[in-house]
């Protein structure tokens, strides 16, 4: 069975941009949460879905959104990048959520120049 | 708000000896889980052991378990037979209700 993957793996982008990311849960898993990842905050939860509906979501501000599709892969979005906003994206996979074993992806890393 | 601490940011330990990784937690809720996640120099972050809060019974996973003092809110790893492979940044986790949190994470180095 595949496991979760993210594209892209490496992105570069400049202040006042925008990006998307892309999550494709393991085959069968309903649930897909979002982690932020920076020497700084260390890790930190982003979003949680479960059959595209958005059931929880971290303490970040109203530039980061995402959603989740009807074959459960998703998205995720970050409008007028910011220097902060440089870190490793993780997305993490489970058949309801959180509460079980997820499986985490490789990760994306952005850079903001 | 949950917290979660990790008190050591970094161990060290012989191969083939055992350690010990701290994981306290702060919470009002009753019901909630606990994790160690696993994050080696690859970045890929793995499960290592899962224990749910109403679960009395400590959670083992091979040479991996864990001692849960609920009242105390308290969450160490104990990683038995230490082997290279161990080597990694470890990193508790707790799920309530509305989120996850982590710890900073604790560096663990094995020596051979």
């Amino acid at each position: 069975k595949a496991g979760v993957t993210q594209t892209p793996r490496y992105l570069i982008k400049t202040r006042g941009q925008q990006v998307t990311l892309s999550c494709s849960p393991i085959s069968g898993h309903r649930s897909v949460s979002w982690y932020q990842q920076t020497p700084g905050q260390g890790l930190q939860f982003l979003f949680e879905y479960f059959s595209e509906t958005q059931r929880n979501k971290g303490n970040f501000p109203g530039r980061f959104s995402g959603r989740q599709f009807s074959n459960s892969r998703s998205e995720m979005n970050v409008s007028t990048l910011e220097l902060g906003d440089s870190a490793l994206y993780l997305c993490a996979s489970s058949f309801w959520g959180p509460q079980e074993t997820q499986y985490f992806g490789p990760g994306t890393r952005l850079l903001v120049l | 708000a949950q917290t979660v601490t990790q008190s050591q940011p970094e161990m060290s330990v012989q191969e083939a000896e055992t350690v010990t990784l701290s994981c306290t937690y702060d919470t009002s809720e009753s019901d909630y889980y606990l994790f160690w996640y696993k994050q080696p120099p690859s970045r890929q972050m793995i499960l290592v052991i899962r224990q749910e809060a109403y679960k009395q019974q400590n959670a083992t996973e091979n040479r991996f378990s864990v001692n849960f003092q609920k009242a105390a809110k308290s969450f160490s790893l104990k990683i038995s037979d230490s082997q290279l492979g161990d080597a990694a940044m470890y990193f508790c986790a707790y799920r309530g209700n509305n989120d996850m949190r982590f710890g900073a994470g604790t560096r663990l180095t094995v020596k051979p």
